[in-house]
């Protein structure tokens, strides 16, 4: 089935550093990606929906320019966390796949980022 | 808007019984209906799908899941909990191909042995 690689599982860094978090669909062309942010022992909330070759859509509230994605090829969309505060540590999530209305959505394995 | 409700922050049940996890939704069109199970710090892995046809789902692991659309449910079951059920579940929606999940709360299931 549908493979969706994210890297890394797990950032730990000082205040003020960027992070950049990696999302590959392995086996199938995603042009649509979306991230996800999920808090310990809640829901995903949907921060952006990654477009290739395109601006990301924001969901309300998200700030784009803390978060900002690139998806510059139908296999790769990149997050990157400008600036980090301990507030943005969370458990980060991609998915990509779903183009057709029978195909389920598939998960990286997530992110775990830890601000100090 | 899309919705969905997971009623139950936590079900317990005993290895070997039954278990239901509910799930309710509410969309404006034809409901696209996912369970997703979450183990500890990884991401969420597929179950299975309503989109159309038959009522009953059948999924991963002995899951099944049931459409009912008087009622906008969607609940997951399994004739026979194991222990390694025990996870984070997530009931999910969308209303077309192509957008994003739009995810439940999540319910607690732990089995007991």
């Amino acid at each position: 089935g549908a493979v969706v690689s994210q890297h890394p599982s797990w950032v730990i860094c000082k205040s003020g550093t960027s992070v950049k978090i990696e999302c590959r669909s392995l086996d199938f062309q995603a042009t649509t990606m979306f991230w996800y942010r999920q808090f310990p022992k809640q829901s995903l909330m949907l921060m952006a929906t990654s477009n290739e070759g395109s601006k990301a859509t924001y969901e309300q509230g998200v700030e784009k320019d803390k978060f900002l994605i690139n998806h510059a090829s139908l296999t790769l969309s990149t997050l990157t966390v400008t600036s980090a505060h301990p507030e943005d540590s969370s458990f980060y999530i991609c998915s990509g796949g779903g183009q057709n209305s029978n195909q389920p959505q598939h998960f990286g394995d997530g992110t775990r980022l830890s601000i100090l | 808007a899309q919705s969905v409700a997971q009623p139950e922050d936590q079900v317990n049940v005993a290895e070997g019984n039954p278990l239901t996890v509910k799930c309710t939704y509410s969309v404006s069109g034809n409901p696209y209906l996912f369970w997703y199970v979450q183990y500890p710090n990884r991401g969420l892995q597929f179950l299975l799908k309503y989109i159309t046809g038959d009522n009953l789902v059948k999924g991963s692991y002995g899951f099944e899941a049931e459409f009912n659309k008087s009622q906008t449910s969607f609940h997951l079951k399994k004739p026979s909990a194991l222990v390694s059920d025990s996870a984070l579940y997530f009931c999910a929606v969308r209303d077309q191909a192509g957008t994003a999940l739009i995810f439940g709360k999540g319910t607690t299931l732990s089995v007991s042995s």
